[in-house]
């Protein structure tokens, strides 16, 4: 089966760094994306990774390891509009969009 | 570029009556668009993909009778929820696929909150 796993909840400080994970076993490969949603609105967009290596965009930055089914989300000087669940997606062999849980971020001043 | 709307934001409506939730690509075309129910505190969860022109592919578990989709233009896909009930009540969004890209992101909606009473 296909399977995206990220934790349910972290927390962290503003100002501070938070680096949020995820792992990913799905039938074939065609990209990861990031998706941010605060509560009551629709996924936006933050990341798309295809190949290996590090993509920075501001102050979040993503990283792919396909050989590892992994990849992250780092967001820097955290602000409290940062608060919102983060959503890992990939795109199977079929190109569709597989998703995670969402791993629900909360900031404390 | 690639905006979604969606119609209406939100709706309240009675036990056993329909309603229908209008999904707009602006300004691409969508050969493909997708509908998501999200309940509180939970995941997106698909429900159906709908291409242009030909009939939906519903998810495993989604009444197709009950859950009536329509994609007549690459533009435009329609969700009607039929003799709605209360466990209804949810958050509904579309997405939709611009076909043109190479990266299959998928461009939401602002979604519609539905409360069945």
């Amino acid at each position: 089966g296909q399977n995206i796993d990220q934790p349910t909840e972290m927390t962290a400080t503003e100002g501070a760094i938070v680096q949020i994970n995820c792992t990913y076993q799905t039938s074939g490969f065609n990209g990861l994306f990031w998706y941010q949603q605060h509560a009551g609105e629709a996924p936006t967009f933050l990341s798309y990774n295809v190949l290996d290596g590090l993509e920075e965009k501001g102050r979040f930055s993503s990283f792919l390891s396909r050989s590892k089914g992994y990849s992250y989300l780092l967001l820097k000087e955290l602000q409290m509009k940062d608060s919102a669940s983060y959503l890992c997606a990939v795109v199977d062999s079929n190109y569709q969009l597989i998703w995670g849980a969402g791993t629900k971020l909360i900031i404390k001043p | 570029g690639a905006v979604v709307s969606q119609h209406p934001s939100w709706v309240i409506c009675k036990s056993g009556t329909s309603v229908k939730i209008e999904c707009r690509s602006l300004d691409f075309q969508a050969t493909t668009m997708f509908w998501y129910r999200q309940f509180p505190k939970q995941s997106l969860m698909l429900m159906a993909t709908s291409n242009e022109g030909s009939k939906a592919t519903y998810e495993q578990g989604v009444e197709k009778d009950k859950f009536l989709i329509n994609h007549a233009s690459l533009t435009l896909s329609t969700l009607t929820v039929t003799s709605a009930h209360p466990e209804d009540s949810s958050f509904y969004i579309c997405s939709a696929r611009s076909e043109t890209g190479t990266s299959y992101e998928q461009y939401f909606g602002p979604g519609t909150r539905l409360t069945v009473t």
